[in-house]
């Protein structure tokens, strides 16, 4: 069964750099079918989709933050990273982890990691 | 437009028929999918496709598609159907994500 894990800081002073990793155990983040992707979710608010990256290098951003992200993946220890950086209180969200699967007409997000909650504060 | 909009609230009686909507100009090219979001858990997939449940999900979730608007259905509401609901699909002229606002679902 397909599981992801992220994990990293819970607090980080504003203008440094956010990271978190996500592991995926189950099943091979090489999988051709698949995507790896981060979304965060601002306490009392809606899903925002960061980015998603392909093991083959192949990455998309949310223009809206395309200058501050890095999204990277380790084959070897079957991961993928999240960098963000100048970050703000803006951008104390819970983050997470998913799997976004390309199908026909259709790109769905399965299975979700838990979700770790990072805060922007000093 | 790069957006797609649901309404923010939506109340059902215990056991009746509640439709979710939600519109974007996305969605006249990808079906949209559907996530579960129950109060301090990650989401879950709930509807994907012109119509398919995940293995687990119950069938009296089901999803539906017409122009500029797909439709999450559920036939006889359950108590532990109130959550928070989420459509997302590709965006119809790049490689991005969408999400729509979500949609807060209280069974009464």
């Amino acid at each position: 069964q397909l599981q992801l894990q992220e994990s990293g800081p819970g607090l980080v002073k504003p203008s440094e750099t956010l990271s978190l990793r996500c592991t995926v155990s189950g099943a091979s983040i090489s999988n051709t079918n698949s995507y790896w992707a981060w979304i965060r979710q601002p306490p009392g608010k809606g899903l925002e989709w960061i980015g998603h990256i392909h093991s083959t290098g192949i990455i998309s951003y949310n223009p809206s933050l395309q200058s501050r992200v890095i999204i990277s993946v380790d084959t070897s220890k079957n991961q993928f990273s999240l960098k963000l950086t100048s970050v703000t209180a803006a951008d104390t969200a819970v983050y997470y982890c998913a799997r976004l699967l390309p199908g026909d007409w259709n790109y769905r997000f399965d299975p979700w990691g838990q979700g770790t909650l990072v805060t922007v504060s000093s | 437009s790069s957006e797609l909009t649901q309404d923010p609230a939506v109340s059902v009686a215990l056991g009746q028929t509640v439709t979710i909507t939600c519109q974007g100009d996305s969605l006249r090219s990808y079906y949209a999918s559907w996530s579960q979001q129950r109060p301090g858990q990650a989401p879950t997939l709930l509807i994907y496709g012109k119509n398919n449940r995940p293995s687990g999900i119950p069938d009296r979730f089901s999803g539906s598609s017409s122009g500029i608007t797909a439709s999450l259905t559920i036939t006889g509401a359950q108590a532990e159907d109130e959550a928070d609901y989420y459509c997302n699909s590709r965006d119809s002229s790049d490689n991005r994500q969408l999400f729509g606002g979500g949609t807060k679902l209280t069974v009464l």
